[in-house]
């Protein structure tokens, strides 16, 4: 079956500008993660989405970061004025669900390579 | 803190040969340790998850250990081959919450 995917592959915007990028999960997967992958960093959580629970925002590294998930499927990882610190892999993976201690196997899209000039 | 540190950060060999890849971690209480690989350019793909009271886990030339005590895993690549080349990610679950702790990665290269 479709594993899941995300859009754009790569962008380059100017700095300043906002960008919108896309995740969609796989079908019935309830749980949905974004996480930023700088170079030689290990994957930084950004923001959980179980269900129609209340989303964990912990990780957003600024308040110009946002995302939604609409009818508990597509994500959208949405960043306002965007800086070069902003330019990383962003990824998104999905699950089951999100139950205590991982339980469930996480599968990752292809992730957006965003660059920031 | 929480924390999954890797070494290796990066490796290179050459095809045929077998290496371990190694991981320690502080994340408590442990739930499971699960190593990922990591093409350029995709996303991470599960290799082996292992509990608690796994001390072994294989998933074809990919062998993963885990000392519970010692907190520590290592991954065996056995008859490496060049698309073994790749990020390879040890990643930890606490028992009680739905967070993954990620390692920064062994960035392993097969030369033929």
């Amino acid at each position: 079956g479709a594993g899941v995917s995300q859009s754009p592959s790569n962008k380059v915007t100017e700095k300043g500008k906002d960008v919108e990028l896309r995740c969609d999960p796989i079908s019935g997967h309830t749980a949905l993660y974004w996480y930023r992958q700088s170079l030689g960093q290990g994957l930084e959580f950004l923001i959980y989405f179980q269900g129609n629970s209340a989303p964990d925002k912990s990780g957003l590294p600024s308040d110009r970061f946002s995302a939604e998930r609409t009818g508990g499927s597509v994500s959208t990882l949405t960043i306002q004025r965007t800086q070069q610190e902003d330019s990383a892999v962003y990824l998104c993976a999905s699950s089951l669900a999100g139950t205590s201690g991982g339980a469930y196997e996480q599968y990752f899209g292809p992730g957006t390579r965003l660059t920031v000039t | 803190k929480n924390q999954v540190e890797q070494s290796p950060q990066s490796l290179i060999i050459l095809e045929g040969k077998n290496c371990t890849l190694q991981c320690n971690y502080t994340v408590s209480p442990f739930s499971n340790l699960r190593w990922y690989k990591q093409d350029t350019g995709r996303g991470p793909v599960s290799l082996t998850i292992m509990t608690f009271s796994e001390n072994t886990k294989s998933n074809g030339r990919y062998t993963a250990t885990l000392d519970a005590d010692t907190k520590q895993s290592s991954l065996h690549i056995t008859a490496s081959q060049l698309s073994d080349s790749a990020s390879y990610i040890c990643v930890v679950s606490a028992r009680g919450t739905y967070k993954y702790i990620f390692g920064t990665g062994t960035r392993l290269k097969v030369l033929a």
